[in-house]
Order: structure tokens, then C-alpha cells, then sequence
């Protein structure tokens, strides 16, 4: 079956330490996006890329870094210049921005930094 | 005007009964429009897209005003199995951003 997998779906690091989501996409989409979630807030648009080996920043990019190396691959690293990192992340992936086509999740990876 | 605005709620509801609520946009040139639904600690799940002429699924009818930049949703016979935060999307096709409301919270009541 198809799908978006973000790996691990608990994540715990101490402060002051990189750390990197994974997400990949068996879909074929061609955009990928990532989302923080705050708890009892909506989601907040971190980077998202519409073509392999291009991205864009969201409203919340500081702090963050992506890659979009291959098609099927989009990971997020959360680094130590990120102030408060303790959030609910989120991948997920449409056919591209041409297309009136929904957003499809991953199971989001739950980062704790103490 | 914020780009996707909703009533966070939380809407207190007893099964059974009828709930609606609305989701505003600014964007004029919007093209798409999805309801999501997400559940406590989990990731959203796509509910139902919205079509010009609206359109229901089973329970759920999604309606769209483009004159009043609204679009909204519309629970029959609510369940308790229906409580959830319900998110709303709006994008123009061919614009990369996608972006979010904050999402309506519902609990059926018993």
C-alpha cells in the first residue's frame, strides 16, 4: 500500500543537539511539506518543496533545515538554533500544487528536547 | 484578515443533533478547499474535499460561498465517534503554499 512514513514516532533529545526527522512517500508526489503542530494550536507550515532539489520556507523556517535529495525523501532537521523544538511534526505530500488534490500525513514524529 | 480563519470552539453538541460551522478565507483567486478531521495526538485525515456546487457524504455536506469567502460543514445525526478537531484547508491551484485554519473543536455529548 502507498503511503507517507515519518520514523520514529517518539523522538527524545537533550537541548543543544541536531536532531533529524525522517518522512518518505511511496506515492509519487511530487510536493512534500512539514508541518509543526503546538499542542491545542493548528498547523504551522515549517518548509515544503514542490520538485526534487527545491524548497521553500514556510512561516516558521528558523530554526529548521530540509533537503530534498530525492524524490521520495524529504527530511527535516531540527537544529539547536530552534528555540523551542518540543512539538508535534508532521510530513505529508500532494501530487503538486497543479492539481486539485488533498494533502495525504504521515503519522507525525512527537519530538520532546529537555 | 487572517488567510483561513475558523471558530475553534470547543462546540458542545448532544448526539444526535445537528452541528455546522464555517470556515473563512481571504483569498479571493482560492480554488481548493478540503475539510480535515483530526483526532487527539493523531494526524489529520482527509474528510471530504469542497465542490463549487457542494457535496455530501453519507452524514457530512460541505458547502462553498464564494461570493461570502466561506466554506462549511455540516454533521447530521452527530455521533460520538464524531468528536474530533476539524481543520479546514484552502489553496489556489498553482500556488505551492498550503494553508490551514486552526481548526473547530467538537465533542458530542452523550
Amino acid at each position: 500500500d502507498g503511503g507517507i512514513t515519518q520514523s520514529p514516532k517518539y523522538l527524545f533529545r537533550k537541548e543543544g543537539q541536531n536532531v533529524t526527522l525522517s518522512c518518505e512517500q511511496n506515492l509519487n508526489h511530487d510536493a512534500m511539506y512539514w508541518y509543526r503542530q503546538d499542542p491545542g494550536q493548528g498547523l504551522r507550515l515549517i518548509y515544503y518543496s514542490q520538485i526534487v532539489n527545491d524548497f521553500q520556507k514556510g512561516d516558521i523556517a528558523e530554526g529548521y533545515s530540509v533537503s530534498r535529495e530525492k524524490k521520495e525523501s524529504f527530511p527535516l532537521t531540527v537544529t539547536s538554533a530552534q528555540k523551542n523544538p518540543t512539538a508535534f511534526y508532521l510530513c505529508a505530500s500532494t501530487r503538486g500544487s497543479s492539481y486539485n488534490s488533498p494533502l495525504h500525513f504521515g503519522n507525525g514524529t512527537r519530538l520532546t528536547v529537555t | 484578515r487572517k488567510e483561513v480563519e475558523q471558530d475553534p470552539g470547543p462546540f458542545n453538541v448532544p448526539e444526535g443533533a445537528t452541528v455546522a460551522f464555517n470556515c473563512t478565507y481571504s483569498n479571493s483567486a482560492s480554488q481548493s478547499f478540503f475539510w480535515y478531521r483530526q483526532d487527539c495526538r493523531k494526524e489529520p485525515k482527509l474528510l471530504m474535499s469542497v465542490y463549487s456546487s457542494g457535496n455530501e457524504d453519507g452524514r457530512f455536506t460541505a458547502q462553498l460561498n464564494r461570493a461570502s469567502q466561506y466554506i462549511s460543514l455540516l454533521i447530521r445525526d452527530s455521533k460520538l465517534s464524531d468528536s474530533a478537531t476539524y481543520l479546514c484547508v484552502v489553496n489556489k491551484v498553482g500556488d505551492d503554499k498550503i494553508i490551514f485554519g486552526k481548526g473547530t473543536r467538537l465533542h458530542i455529548l452523550p
